[in-house]
């Protein structure tokens, strides 16, 4: 158990909708990380936080965003989904350690499917 | 920009015998390397990582890496594989300017055959 979780782990929903993805992160880790990992891509760096502010981007769509709240925890919202959002969403934490060495703590993920 | 390259999709060994998993990373600035690994149906957990100290290091459940800045490899290895040892494996790199974030390798499936 990293002791980053991930709520929910299976999600089914339609193209066109809109879902909500949450992660709490390990105590005492201040910066968030959103990964998607798919079959075609890989898995792939979506956007990161830190302590509430965005902190870096990576191949996030412009459908999808993110926000990190006063508690820590982080929300990653998807929009106008299409079939190809089908993915596993990962959420990792870390402490903010200077110079980019410090291990990203994994959750589980959720499932997305996007019928 | 920072890369990772792990050869072999698939890897299937015998149980006892040696794993390698291969990396080689491209990178303009020093790199951290990191190994992690997936079970089905779990999210990932780091192995080892190699963040500009010793260049061999060693992780958990017996595997290691060497980091060689001649090759820009970072190889994994276990002298004996185990049943439990199949999962996929992914190799990521990041740094300290630029960009933090993991960028990953396709990975890599371990197959443990009796």
């Amino acid at each position: 158990d990293s002791g980053v979780t991930q709520t929910p782990k299976h999600l089914i929903t339609a193209t066109g909708q809109r879902v909500t993805l949450r992660c709490s992160p390990r105590s005492g880790d201040l910066s968030v990380y959103w990964y998607q990992q798919s079959l075609d891509q890989g898995l792939q760096f979506l956007i990161q936080y830190y302590n509430g502010e965005e902190r870096a981007k990576g191949n996030i769509l412009e459908r999808f965003s993110a926000q990190q709240f006063p508690d820590l925890h982080s929300e990653l919202n998807l929009s106008s989904l299409e079939l190809g959002d089908s993915a596993l969403y990962f959420c990792a934490s870390s402490v903010d350690l200077a110079g980019g060495r410090e291990t990203q703590y994994f959750g589980p993920g959720t499932r997305l499917l996007v019928l | 920009a920072q890369s990772v390259t792990q050869l072999g999709s698939h890897v299937s060994v015998s149980e006892g015998a040696l794993v390698l998993l291969r990396c080689n990373y491209s990178s303009s600035v020093p790199p951290y390397l990191f190994w992690y690994v997936q079970y089905p149906n779990q999210g990932l957990q780091l192995l080892l990582k190699y963040t500009s100290a010793a260049t061999l290091v060693k992780g958990i459940n017996g595997f290691e890496a060497e980091f060689k800045k001649s090759e820009t490899s970072f190889h994994l290895t276990k002298p004996s594989a185990h049943m439990s040892d199949a999962a996929e494996y992914f190799c990521a790199v990041s740094s300290d300017t630029g960009r933090r974030a993991l960028t990953f390798g396709s990975g890599t499936r371990l197959q443990v055959q009796p």
